[in-house]
């Protein structure tokens, strides 16, 4: 199956800071990627829709100026965490969707672990 | 809206014995994709088995299998033969349909899955 990069895998910072999950489709071109947010022992939750260049969708809830998503190429994804705070905490995991969306797969990168101290 | 609804939080079976997953959804589309995915302690979100709905034959991937039920809205998964490494988090999937060819996912609240030996 096509595969589909997270980095970091985790990663730790301050309060305050903010902190760039990257997402990448390693063998093909990825049309819409989704970003989820996953709390412990819970289900993933859909944060937002984007689409290879042009601005993201998001959730209802979801704060964008907070969480910036960016998908300036068909492979590449990225979200960033902006004056992260503790209850940013969690697991945020990605997926692509290539071209040929009817197959019905998405498919999902390792996932990043963000603690903010 | 859609929904999915897994109502086992928790199933435990013994290796080598066969355990059924249930999972139950809401729609009014009559063509749609449904899905179970696999997320193991590594946290990376696996595809188990698909089923496309105008397809009344059940789906089936090795010992994995559904039992589609499209009247009732039912979606559940057996698992045959139940090895070690199928202990996971399994989340049942709806896809919907989004603007200009996209699609996401919506999951059920996830069944953690053990296996005895």
């Amino acid at each position: 199956g096509a595969v589909v990069s997270q980095h970091p895998s985790w990663v730790i910072c301050k309060s305050g800071t903010s902190v760039k999950i990257e997402c990448r489709s390693l063998d093909f071109q990825a049309t819409t990627m989704f970003w989820y947010r996953q709390f412990p022992k819970q289900s993933l939750m859909l944060m937002a829709t984007s689409n290879e260049g042009s601005k993201a969708t998001y959730e209802q809830g979801v704060e964008k100026d907070k969480f910036l998503i960016n998908h300036a190429s068909l492979t590449l994804s990225t979200l960033t965490v902006t004056s992260a705070h503790p209850e940013d905490s969690s697991f945020y995991i990605c997926s692509a969707q290539s071209k040929d969306w009817y197959t019905g797969e998405l498919f999902f990168g390792e996932g990043s672990r963000l603690t903010v101290l | 809206a859609q929904t999915v609804t897994q109502s086992q939080p928790e199933m435990s079976v013994q290796e080598a014995e066969t355990v059924t997953l249930s999972c139950t959804y809401d729609t009014s589309e009559s063509d749609y994709y449904l899905f179970w995915y696999k997320q193991p302690p590594s946290r990376q979100m696996i595809l188990v088995i698909r089923q496309e709905a105008y397809k009344q034959q059940n789906a089936t991937e090795n010992r994995f299998s559904v039992n589609f039920q499209k009247a009732a809205k039912s979606f559940s998964l057996k698992i045959s033969d139940s090895q070690l490494g199928d202990a996971a988090m399994y989340f049942c999937a709806y896809r919907i349909y989004i603007i200009q060819g996209a699609q996401k996912l919506v999951f059920g609240q996830g069944t953690r899955l053990t296996i005895n030996p």
